[in-house]
C-alpha cells in the first residue's frame, strides 16, 4: 500500500501570510495528488486534483504543484476563512490514502 | 445539485454489526465510483471502501477487509456498508463520497454519520 506523509501537523500562521504543506508519498503516483480542506464538524472541501488542477469555485489563492512522490500546497495569502485541517490524498488503481493532516492555526 | 445522505449510524457493541446507507440525489448514480471514507474522533480521515458505478467492483482498506462489504442499488440511488464483527477501533463518522469521473478524487461528500462500538 502507498503511504503519504504530510508535514508539518501543526502550522501557526497570521492573514496574509504566505503558508506552504508538503506531502510525500512511499512510491510514484504521478500527478494523481488531491488536497482537500476540512473545518470542524463538517465533511472535507475538495480544493485541488491532480496535483496543480484548482477546483471549480475555489479562490486562486490555493495552489499545489509537485509530481512523482512529493508534492505541494500553498496558500498565497492566508485568509481568516482558512484556518482549518488541510490534508492530501493520493489515488491509485482504485485505492485511496489520506496524509495525516496539518492544522493552520492562527498566531 | 448533488446531494449525499448518510444514515443508519448509531451505538453497536463489539462483535454487533450495523448497515449504513447513503441516499444521493442530482446526478446519474450509476455512473459513479462511490465510497466510504471514517474519521475517528479526533483523527485523521481514512478512506475504508469503494465500488464501481455498476457494483461489480468492490474495495476495500485492509483495516475492514474480511468484515465490511459495500453494495450499491442503482435503481433506489443508494450506497450501503454492511458492518460486521465490529470493534471499538471502528467508532468514527462515517462519510460517503462520489468519486468524479476522470478526476477520480472525492468531490461531494455527505455529511457523515456516527458510529460508536462500545459495551
Amino acid at each position: 500500500d502507498i503511504q503519504m506523509t504530510q508535514s508539518p501537523s501543526t502550522l501557526s500562521a497570521s492573514v496574509g501570510d504566505r503558508v506552504t504543506i508538503t506531502c510525500r508519498a512511499s512510491q510514484s503516483i504521478n500527478n494523481w495528488l488531491a488536497w482537500y480542506q476540512q473545518k470542524p464538524g463538517k465533511a472535507p472541501k475538495l480544493l485541488i486534483y491532480k496535483a496543480s488542477s484548482l477546483e471549480s469555485g475555489v479562490p486562486s489563492r490555493f495552489s499545489g504543484s509537485g509530481s512523482g512522490t512529493e508534492f505541494n500546497f500553498t496558500i498565497s495569502s492566508l485568509q481568516p476563512d482558512d484556518f482549518a485541517t488541510y490534508y492530501c490524498q493520493q489515488y491509485n488503481s482504485y485505492s485511496w490514502t489520506f496524509g495525516q493532516g496539518t492544522k493552520v492555526e492562527i498566531k | 445539485e448533488v446531494q449525499l445522505l448518510e444514515s443508519g449510524g448509531g451505538l453497536e457493541q463489539p462483535g454487533g454489526s450495523l448497515r449504513l446507507s447513503c441516499a444521493a440525489s442530482g446526478f446519474t448514480f450509476s455512473s459513479n465510483v462511490m465510497n466510504w471514507v471514517r474519521q475517528a474522533p479526533g483523527k485523521g480521515l481514512e478512506w475504508v471502501s469503494g465500488i464501481s458505478g455498476s457494483g461489480v467492483s468492490t474495495y476495500y482498506a485492509d483495516s475492514v477487509k474480511g468484515r465490511f462489504t459495500i453494495s450499491r442499488d442503482n435503481s433506489k440511488n443508494t450506497l450501503y456498508l454492511q458492518m460486521n464483527s465490529l470493534r471499538a477501533e471502528d467508532t468514527a463518522v462515517y462519510y460517503c463520497a462520489r468519486a468524479a469521473i476522470i478526476k477520480g478524487v472525492f468531490d461531494h461528500w455527505g455529511q457523515g454519520t456516527l458510529v460508536t462500538v462500545s459495551s
